[in-house]
């Protein structure tokens, strides 16, 4: 089957760093991605990661380790506009995404 | 900035009435999708298209259809729409290229409510 987890919710304060964690059990691997989503709107891409590692973009990074099925998205500074959810996918043969996690950032 | 366009963007109908949700992209994109979000909820892929004639179901059951007799162009019907369907109906589109990534763009979506 195919399964993808990632915490509901999450609060963190402005200028803050959060990591929201994903894990994942699929069949098959091409790629996690990781998407913005604000309430009411659609998703808007952030980042991809297809290797191990740690891909950096500005205040974003997201990390990937394939063996432990495991990806990580760190935002950092954080401003009251990050508040949103944020969904990882992973793309096997199709897009399979996970529940999202809602990010409250206070003042 | 993805060029992705859906119509209506808010539909608001009556039990039983045919209806299609309208989906283009300007950038040529082979790979188009169709998903179905409940506020709060993950997205579930309904339909999706390789290209032109190619359709396929997703992993949601849907008592919609599509048709892609054109590649920038993936609306969505419901023959008869009943309440069980006020959902938000999401777009996205996703380029080939022989390359890996496959990144999906999405339209703004279209918020379907059945009365």
């Amino acid at each position: 089957g195919q399964n993808i987890d990632q915490p509901t919710e999450m609060t963190a304060t402005e200028g803050a760093i959060v990591q929201i964690n994903c894990t994942y059990q699929t069949s098959g691997f091409n790629g996690l991605f990781w998407y913005q989503q604000h309430a009411g709107e659609a998703p808007t891409f952030l980042s991809y990661n297809v290797l191990d590692g740690l891909e950096e973009k500005g205040r974003f990074s997201s990390f990937l380790s394939r063996s432990k099925g495991y990806s990580y998205l760190l935002l950092k500074e954080l401003q009251m506009k990050d508040s949103a959810s944020y969904l990882c996918a992973v793309n096997t043969d199709k897009l399979i995404f996970g529940t999202g996690t809602r990010l409250q950032v206070f003042p | 900035e993805a060029d992705i366009y859906q119509t209506p963007r808010y539909l608001v109908i009556g039990t039983g009435k045919k209806i299609t949700l309208e989906c283009s992209q300007t950038m040529g994109h082979d790979k188009m999708y169709w998903y179905q979000q409940d506020p709060g909820m993950e997205l579930h892929l309904i339909h999706y298209s390789y290209g032109v004639n190619s359709t396929e179901k997703g992993d949601l059951s849907s008592e919609s259809t599509v048709s892609r007799i054109r590649t920038e162009h993936f609306p969505l019907t419901l023959e008869s729409a009943r309440p069980s369907h006020t959902s938000q109906y999401l777009c996205a589109s996703s380029d080939l290229a022989g390359l890996a990534q496959e990144t999906q763009y999405f339209g703004p979506g279209t918020r379907l409510l059945v009365l």
